[in-house]
């Protein structure tokens, strides 16, 4: 697509509850990344993928958070058992190389609030 | 480890008068510099982005910013804001050669009419 497409922009659930926030990224970007920006912070990086595969999860919090890409597009992140803490806007981003370096383009994000 | 460190948690400015957002980095070599501006409910969109060669890079909406790296430094700068310009900025660095970004906690300006 033309832009990088983020689904739900807004989601609210209740503590305990399961989530899968969706990203679809623009066409022929093979590099993927997940953020997450709480109010009054920049983002905070999250997990990243080259193709199908996550090449860099460090930034997950806890293992209640996990992401796949399983066709190498279209990633979904998936929370379970929510806990209040876990509100935040959910960046995606994926990204060209131009001049050797990566270039990000952001979603609109999906905004999570935990009940 | 690399850091970003923007300042100026708010910045005020009236309409017209110039802007300079500071942003100092932590890295040991050159890295890659980048300015994105957040509307409200939005995504982070690219103003502009320095790899290397001329300090001086010019981005979108009329900003500009000076890399300078005895300072360790890539301050943005306007010479004359816009209304619409109320958002609020991260400055990041890059990872030459990794895929690593770091952003800033970000400056969040305000225009007076």
């Amino acid at each position: 697509g033309a832009g990088v497409s983020q689904t739900p922009s807004n989601k609210v659930t209740e503590k305990g509850k399961y989530v899968e926030l969706r990203c679809d990224p623009i066409s022929g970007h093979t590099a993927l990344y997940w953020y997450r920006q709480s109010l009054g912070q920049g983002p905070e990086f999250l997990i990243y993928f080259q193709g199908t595969g996550a090449a860099d999860d460090s930034g997950l919090p806890n293992d209640r958070f996990f992401a796949v890409r399983p066709e190498g597009s279209v990633s979904t992140l998936k929370i379970q058992r929510t806990e209040r803490g876990d509100s935040a806007v959910y960046l995606c981003a994926s990204s060209s190389e131009v001049a050797g370096a990566n270039v990000l383009t952001f979603g609109a994000g999906s905004r999570l609030t935990v009940l | 480890a690399q850091s970003v460190t923007q300042p100026d948690i708010h910045i005020t400015v009236s309409e017209g008068a110039s802007l300079e957002l500071r942003c100092n980095y932590s890295y040991g070599a050159t890295p890659y510099l980048f300015w994105y501006v957040q509307s409200p409910g939005q995504g982070l969109q690219l103003l502009l982005k320095y790899f290397s060669g001329d300090t001086l890079v010019q981005g979108i909406k009329g900003f500009e910013a000076e890399f300078k790296r005895s300072q360790s430094s890539f301050n943005l700068r306007k010479p004359s804001v816009h209304w619409s310009d109320a958002a609020e900025y991260f400055c990041a660095v890059g990872v030459p050669g990794t895929y690593k970004y770091i952003f800033g906690t970000g400056t969040r300006l305000k225009v007076l009419a």
